[in-house]
């Protein structure tokens, strides 16, 4: 099956600085979403995004499906971006949506 | 829009027991799926339906795993009896449509003891 990587696993910031978090996988896929998922294990869609750009206030991302990656860029960080993030994919012969393994970011003030 | 309902937030069952969690998912929404994530595996997918038919249960553990969909705005997952290593959050999620950004419940975190 496909596989999806995160990378960094953790990661660890101050207040009001800016993240890259980088997801990528193994086989063509039709669907890319980012989660967060809060401290209070909420899961929250971020982005639907299985190609381009978009763009949500500080947070935006952007898939390159021909080279099967998509990052997250995370501006002006603040105390309740912490949780973990999660890519998630679906290839184009499923209707199963498959996540990676998260990161992990803890914002500190 | 009151979003997927998973109205239990916690559910605590004696080891043998048997425990069934329900969803609601997002009027006109096609797909449900259930996931389960614990911190060996991750987020699994256990099943998804589509159309309140089950298309694809390969990520059921076992046979004390079931699931059913006996209409578009409501969903069961049973498990019997229950083991301790069935302690897990399992959440249920939807979406509109095939290749759709999903929905998911808050979910509900099951202690079996």
């Amino acid at each position: 099956g496909i596989q999806v990587e995160q990378s960094p696993p953790d990661l660890i910031l101050q207040e009001g600085a800016n993240s890259t978090l980088r997801c990528n996988f193994s086989d063509s896929v039709n669907n890319l979403q980012w989660f967060h998922q809060n401290p209070w294990g909420q899961l929250i869609n971020l982005f639907y995004i299985p190609s381009g750009t978009k763009q949500n206030g500080r947070l935006s991302a952007t898939t390159v499906a021909t080279e099967r990656y998509s990052l997250l860029y995370i501006s002006s960080s603040q105390t309740t971006d912490s949780g973990v993030y999660f890519c998630a994919v679906e290839t184009y012969n499923t209707d199963k949506l498959i996540f990676g393994t998260g990161t992990r970011l803890q914002v500190f003030p | 829009d009151a979003g997927v309902i998973q109205s239990t937030r916690h559910e605590v069952t004696e080891m043998g027991q048997e425990v069934t969690l329900r969803c609601k998912p997002i009027s006109g929404h096609d797909y449900l799926f259930w996931y389960r994530q614990t911190m060996m595996r991750g987020l699994e997918l256990l099943i998804y339906f589509n159309n309140n038919v089950p298309i694809d249960d390969s990520g059921m553990p076992e046979d004390r795993f079931s699931a059913k969909m006996p209409n578009a705005s409501f969903s069961t997952l049973k498990i019997q009896p229950s083991e301790p290593r069935d302690s897990a959050v399992y959440f249920c999620a939807s979406s509109l449509s095939r290749g759709g950004g999903y929905t998911f419940g808050s979910g509900t975190r099951l202690t079996v003891v």
